[in-house]
């Protein structure tokens, strides 16, 4: 089946700084991804809809600026936090959207960011 | 406006008893619905989609549209069972997910 990968899984930075993470569809071409944030104990919130070769479409009260989607090629979308805070730590999740034959989402395994 | 309701954080029921999911949905189009399970430490998976009308590893969910709901079942329980299910309804027009809250579902011994 579909598999897309994260990466990092984990990763811990300082307040201040930017981290980057990549989703990857390994054996099939994606062109929209999605982002999505869960805090502990609670639902997925989507955060923005990648679009191959365009500008991501982000949800209402997520910030531009400060989440960037880059999603240059088929098989790639990466979200880089900018500025990190302490709030931004959180568990992301992507997941790629197959569009040949019945419409599924393909969920990675999400990466977890805390920010000291 | 779209959106997903599931009422129970958590339910917890016996080894062999019947289980009942309860997911209720908001949505002025035609719903696509689907239940997501998500194991300890794993990632989040399809469990079941209302357009396939399959059963998987024996759970069942019914689309109900005058109650605007899509209760995921499975008559006996057991212990592999217990997990987080989100109920999850497609947004067509923009292939984006919109997700539940979520149940815990926890299967006693």
């Amino acid at each position: 089946g579909a598999v897309v990968s994260q990466h990092p899984s984990w990763v811990i930075c300082k307040s201040g700084t930017s981290v980057k993470i990549e989703c990857r569809s390994l054996d099939f071409q994606a062109t929209t991804m999605f982002w999505y944030r869960q805090f502990p104990k609670q639902s997925l919130m989507l955060m923005a809809t990648s679009n191959e070769g365009s500008k991501a479409t982000y949800e209402q009260g997520v910030e531009k600026d400060k989440f960037l989607i880059n999603h240059a090629s088929l098989t790639l979308s990466t979200l880089t936090v900018t500025s990190a805070h302490p709030e931004d730590s959180s568990f992301y999740i992507c997941s790629a959207r197959v569009s040949s034959g019945i419409d599924t989402q393909y969920f990675g395994p999400g990466t977890r960011l805390t920010v000291l | 406006a779209q959106r997903v309701t599931q009422p129970e954080k958590l339910l917890s029921v016996f080894k062999g008893a019947p289980v009942e999911l309860k997911c209720n949905y908001s949505y002025s189009g035609s719903p696509e619905l689907f239940w997501y399970v998500q194991y300890s430490r794993q990632r989040l998976q399809l469990l079941l989609r209302h357009i396939s009308r399959e059963s998987i590893k024996g759970f069942t969910a019914d689309l109900n549209k005058g109650e605007t709901s899509f209760h995921l079942k499975k008559p006996f329980a057991q212990e592999e069972d217990s997990a987080m299910y989100y109920c999850a309804l497609l947004y067509s027009s923009a292939s984006k997910i919109i997700f539940g809250s979520g149940t815990r579902l926890s299967i006693r011994p």
